[in-house]
């Protein structure tokens, strides 16, 4: 089964403490997005990738870090910097070149204790 | 500066009755809409889409309409079942500069179906 896995589901992390939430997808999917959901907030883009080796900043960098050394992994790390970490993860991919929609992954809860 | 809007933060609507949900968009480039349905601690799942050259798409239960010139699309669900119950967002993409690789999404609303 095609899918796209995020893991770990819940995650707790320290104040201070770099943390990496897992993204992979078997889809065949060139692009890949990170977002971040908030109550009362939506989704906002954190970062994503069209390509291996190369990725953009979304609406809401600051804070986090990516990397794309493989077309079915992009991992996200939420740094020290990231003023308000705790929150609902989610991870996507897409066909490049089209206009159609994502496929999500199932997201990572992020807790800041 | 927010480009799609969900003005209803929640709906709530008896079974069997028809739901509407609504978004609006300021982005002109946006070609391309989306809703996607949502429960707790889960991912949003693909719903309906429509394209822009067209004012109505119908997949069983949920029709989207879209009114360009108002910057308007609506989701009807018709009937609403409890199964409905969860967070819609309204999403948009379009051709500009590399956004056709991104979607823009609505903050949510959140539809209760009642039995």
């Amino acid at each position: 089964d095609g899918g796209i896995t995020q893991s770990p589901k819940y995650l707790f992390r320290k104040e201070g403490q770099n943390v990496t939430l897992s993204c992979e997808q078997n889809l065949n999917h060139d692009a890949m997005y990170w977002y971040r959901q908030d109550p009362g907030q939506g989704l906002r883009l954190i970062y994503y990738s069209q390509i291996v080796n190369d990725f953009q900043k979304g609406d809401i960098a600051e804070g986090y870090s990516v990397s794309r050394e493989k077309k079915e992994s992009f991992p996200l790390t939420v740094t020290s910097a990231q003023k308000n970490p705790t929150a609902f993860y989610l991870c996507a991919s897409k066909v490049a070149g089209t206009g159609g929609g994502y496929t999500f992954g199932s997201g990572t809860r992020l807790t800041v204790v | 500066d927010q480009q799609v809007k969900q003005n209803s933060p929640s709906l709530s609507v008896q079974e069997g009755r028809i739901s509407i949900l609504n978004c609006d968009y300021t982005n002109s480039m946006f070609d391309y809409f989306l809703w996607y349905k949502k429960y707790p601690a889960e991912g949003p799942t693909f719903l309906i889409s429509i394209s822009s050259i067209k004012d109505k798409n119908e997949d069983g239960r949920f029709t989207v309409f879209l009114n360009k010139s108002a910057k308007h699309l609506s989701l009807h669900i018709v009937p609403s079942q409890p199964g409905d119950s969860a967070v819609y967002f309204c999403a948009a993409s379009g051709i500009s500069g590399g956004s056709n690789y991104k979607l823009t999404f609505g903050k949510g609303t959140l539809l209760t179906v009642n039995p």
